[in-house]
């Protein structure tokens, strides 16, 4: 069966602090690994897509890479705000897409 | 370019009845996928249609079905709703081909549905 599972479920940080989101999923034979952001009761925000050609991609403070022989992405965010807080969700193309069951990140000022 | 939307945004329905939700793709994009989001968990695949085609199936029962129109706004359409049918409905819009949908994939805020 083709999952994906991120840790940690919760993470709580001081603003300034840099941290990494992990995301890992159990068949490597994938076409490709996106990242997203959701606030509450809101939809998706799209924040990278990593192809599976690819090793990692960066937008701004984020930056995520990609190991499929592992089944191991990454999400890694530079000196974190308080806007930041949301639940990032990793989003992995098999035949279909299986999403992860997110991470809620809150950074406090 | 106009992002994708959804309608409604929140409705409340009892046992039974049926429910249709609608979705306006991003502008250029001719794949379509919806997605049921249960309270604290991740989206679940509904299906996906191409070109007015559906091209995939996740592991939901037939009467939840859909329709992709010729400008590839679309629709899902839940029959003899249940009480576990309530949830966050979201569609995403992509550039797909025959060969699978790889492109990034684009959300709208989502529908929020309670079933009574």
């Amino acid at each position: 069966k083709q999952e994906v599972t991120q840790i940690p479920a919760a993470l709580s940080v001081p603003e300034g602090e840099n941290l990494v989101l992990n995301c890992s999923f159990t068949d490597s034979a994938i076409y490709n690994l996106q990242w997203f952001r959701q606030d509450p009761g809101k939809g998706l925000t799209s924040l990278l897509l990593i192809q599976s050609s690819q090793r990692e991609q960066t937008s701004g403070r984020l930056n995520a890479s990609l190991d499929k022989s592992s089944g191991r992405s990454t999400l890694y965010i530079a000196a974190s705000q308080p806007g930041d807080s949301a639940t990032y969700l990793c989003a992995v193309r098999f035949q279909k897409l299986v999403f992860g069951t997110g991470t809620r990140l809150l950074v406090s000022p | 370019e106009t992002g994708v939307t959804q309608s409604p945004t929140h409705l409340i329905k009892t046992r039974g009845q049926q429910v249709t939700l609608r979705c306006s793709s991003q502008s250029g994009h001719n794949t379509v996928s919806w997605y049921q989001q249960a309270l604290g968990q991740g989206p679940q695949f509904i299906f996906q249609y191409y070109r007015e085609e559906e091209n995939g199936r996740g592991n939901f029962p037939p009467r939840f079905s859909g329709l992709q129109f010729p400008n590839y706004s679309s629709e899902l359409n839940v029959n003899a709703l249940e009480l576990d049918d309530s949830a966050l409905y979201l569609c995403a819009s992509s550039l797909g081909g025959l060969a699978g949908n790889t492109g990034e994939l684009f959300f709208g805020e989502g529908s929020r549905l309670t079933v009574l």
